[in-house]
C-alpha cells in the first residue's frame, strides 16, 4: 500500500541550481523521513521530520512539512553532479504499527 | 564501523528453488525489516520484526518466510512459492519501531534463471 507519493518523477537540473521535490500521503503520521539512492545501492537515511514540525535543515538540504495539506518537500541548494540519484520519501502512520511506507521516488540528474 | 551487511550481492535461482537471503547489523538495533524494490519502482515491506523472537508480516509476505532468532540476524528465504521473485532485496534496522531513521544495507539482487 503506497502512502507516499512524490512529484514530480523525474527531475532534470543544471549543477549550481536548487532543486525541488515534492511528497504528498494520504493519512495521518507521526512523522516523515526523506531518503537517498545511488543506482543499485542501498538507501541513506537524510532527515526526519515529525508531524508537529513544520521545517527542518541539514547542510544545504531543507525539508517542509505541511500536515494540514498533507504534504512535504525536499530542497536542495546549490545542486552537485554528486546528489544525481532517487529520492524517496517515507511515512509511518499514526496508529498501529510505525512501520515506514515508501513512495515511488523522484530520480534527480544533475547535469555538470 | 557500524552497519548493516547483506549477502550475496548477486544470486541466482532454478525454478522451484528456495533460496535464503542474509542480513547482519552490528548496531545493536531492536526492529529489522525487509522490502522489496521493483525496477523503477519503492520499496515494498515484506516483512519486519520489532524484537528479537518476533516478526510480522508485511504488506506482500507471500512466498516469503524470515526468523529472528538473533538480534544481529534476520535471514529473509525466497520459497518456491513466489512466482515473481526477481527484484532488489534490501534489508533494513533502526534503533527501535517509530520515530527513527533506518539504517539499511547495500542490498541482493537476486534473479530466477
Amino acid at each position: 500500500s503506497q502512502q507516499g507519493e512524490e512529484d514530480p518523477q523525474a527531475l532534470s537540473i543544471q549543477e549550481g541550481e536548487n532543486a525541488t521535490m515534492n511528497c504528498s500521503y494520504k493519512t495521518s503520521i507521526n512523522n516523515l523521513q526523506w531518503y537517498r539512492q545511488n543506482s543499485g545501492r542501498g538507501l541513506v537515511h537524510l532527515i526526519l521530520i515529525r508531524s508537529n514540525e513544520r521545517e527542518k535543515h541539514s547542510g544545504r538540504l531543507r525539508v517542509t512539512l505541511d500536515t494540514s495539506k498533507k504534504s512535504s518537500s525536499l530542497l536542495i541548494t546549490a545542486s552537485r553532479a554528486a546528489d544525481t540519484a532517487s529520492y524517496f520519501c517515507a511515512t509511518d502512520k499514526f496508529q498501529g504499527a510505525q512501520k515506514l511506507v515508501f513512495g515511488q521516488g523522484t530520480r534527480l540528474t544533475i547535469n555538470p | 564501523d557500524g552497519g548493516i551487511t547483506q549477502s550475496p550481492k548477486y544470486l541466482f535461482r532454478k525454478e522451484g528453488q528456495n533460496v535464503t537471503l542474509s542480513c547482519e547489523q552490528n548496531l545493536n538495533h531492536d526492529a529489522m525489516y525487509w522490502y522489496r524494490q521493483d525496477p523503477g519502482q519503492g520499496l515494498r515491506l515484506i516483512y519486519y520484526s520489532q524484537i528479537v523472537n518476533d516478526f510480522q508480516k508485511g504488506d506482500i509476505a507471500e512466498g516469503y518466510s524470515v526468523s529472528r532468532e538473533k538480534k544481529e540476524s534476520f535471514p529473509l528465504t525466497v520459497t518456491s512459492a513466489q512466482k515473481n521473485p526477481t527484484a532488489f532485496y534490501l534489508c533494513a534496522s533502526s534503533i527501535s519501531m517509530g520515530g527513527y531513521g533506518y539504517t539499511f544495507g547495500s542490498g541482493t539482487r537476486l534473479t530466477v534463471v
